[in-house]
This record gives structure tokens, sequence and C-alpha cells, in this order.
């Protein structure tokens, strides 16, 4: 079975500060998705981001970016200068097999940010 | 906005009630998910319809079930309500169901059982 672990429950943060989310990820496909979304306090889930398991480059979107590292099964996301909107639970989830050509997100339990003003 | 809408937003009702979701998919999707969310599970991957067809079920109890209609929009029934089938119930969906496509999140519906 496939696993997803963000370690950190919670995160507060000072604005400005940037912040990392980690992400630890296990499975046994050679070939996989992962993704970020974020829920913020209105409680909608909301995409982040897409990476594949052959591809290994560093992604940056605006204050966002992603450091996806294969030899730690680690697929991280640090935000550059926190700003009070971006307070909300991150998740990370990995795409898994369930059979008969359906996918289904395992999601990890979420850390929840606070940017503090 | 994802584009995928589910109603109602809040439901509250009793134990032993039987309630009715509804998700309509994004433009052009085929594939719709049902996902709950509870403080103890996380979320959780319940089941998965593309086409009309269920294709996957994961975490799904006997008293719920799904289906998925020609016009595409889904339902989720669930019945024999219990006080720890509160949660927040999302519907996902995406073009085809592949693993590298995202699936695009509605807004929940907050079931509250009392």
């Amino acid at each position: 079975a496939q696993k997803v672990t963000q370690a950190q429950t919670e995160i507060s943060v000072v604005e400005k500060e940037d912040v990392t989310l980690d992400c630890v990820y296990e499975t046994r496909d050679t070939t996989y998705y992962l993704f970020w979304y974020k829920q913020p306090p209105s409680g909608e889930l909301v995409f982040l981001i897409r990476r594949n398991s052959f591809d290994e480059q560093n992604e940056i979107s605006g204050r966002y970016s992603w450091n996806f590292q294969k030899s730690t099964s680690s697929f991280n996301f640090t935000i550059t200068a926190s700003q009070v909107v971006d307070s909300a639970v991150y998740f990370c989830a990995l795409s898994e097999n369930s059979g008969a050509g359906s996918y289904q997100l395992t999601f990890g339990k979420g850390t929840k940010l606070s940017v503090i003003p | 906005d994802s584009g995928v809408t589910q109603t109602p937003k809040h439901l509250i009702t009793a134990t032993g009630q039987r309630v009715t979701l509804r998700c309509s998919p994004r433009s052009g999707d085929l594939s719709v998910y049902w996902y709950q969310q509870s403080l103890d599970q996380g979320l959780q991957f319940l089941i998965h319809y593309y086409n009309g067809e269920e294709r996957a079920k994961g975490n799904i109890l006997e008293r719920f079930s799904a289906q998925q209609f020609p016009d595409l929009h889904s339902e989720l029934n669930l019945s024999s309500l219990e006080l720890g089938d509160s949660a927040l119930y999302f519907c996902a969906s995406s073009v085809e169901g592949m693993s590298n496509q995202p699936q695009h999140f509605g807004d929940g519906t907050r079931l509250s059982i009392l």
C-alpha cells in the first residue's frame, strides 16, 4: 500500500518569512504522480501542482516552489515571503493505481500553516 | 472556482436517516470521485466512477452507495446514518481518470449527524 507522510502537523510563521512543508511518500510503482493541494479556512480543496516521477526538476511558480527528490522519496513545498492569505492546510497526495484503469489519490494528513501578521 | 458543483453545502440530519449528496463534474470530465474528510481519518477515497461505470472502491461502507448518471452527474447515497458519518464529503472530477490528471474538487458537502 502506498503512504504519504506529512510530519509537520502545524506550523506558524510570521509574515514575510519563508516556510517549507515536508512530504515523504512510499510507493512500489516506478511511474507515479505527486500532487499538492491547498485547503483554505473556507474548506475547498485547491489543486496547486502535479509532478511525475521522471521529472526531478525543481519548479517555481511565483512565491511557490517545489523540490522533488526521488532518492529520498520527498516532495517538499516552499512558500517564499509568506503572506496571511497563505494560511491554510496543505495536503500532499500520491496517485495510486486502484486497478481496472482507476487511480485514486492517497493524501497525507496535511500541514496547517498559520501566517501571523 | 474549480468548475465542480456540489449540493447541498450543508446538511444536518439525525441518526438512522438517509441523505443524498449531489455532484456535477467540470464540463468535459468523465471521471467522478468521492472522498470523505473527517478529523480522525483525514481525506479518504470512497469510490470512482468513469462515464457511468464504477471503476474502483475505497474505504466505502456498505451503507453508502453511489451512481453516475448519463449526464455525468453523480450522487452519493448515505443510509442508516451514524454519528461517525459526520464529515466533509468531497466530489472531484478529472478528464479520464488517469494517474497524471489532477483531480479538481468541489467545495464539499458538510454533513452533520445529530
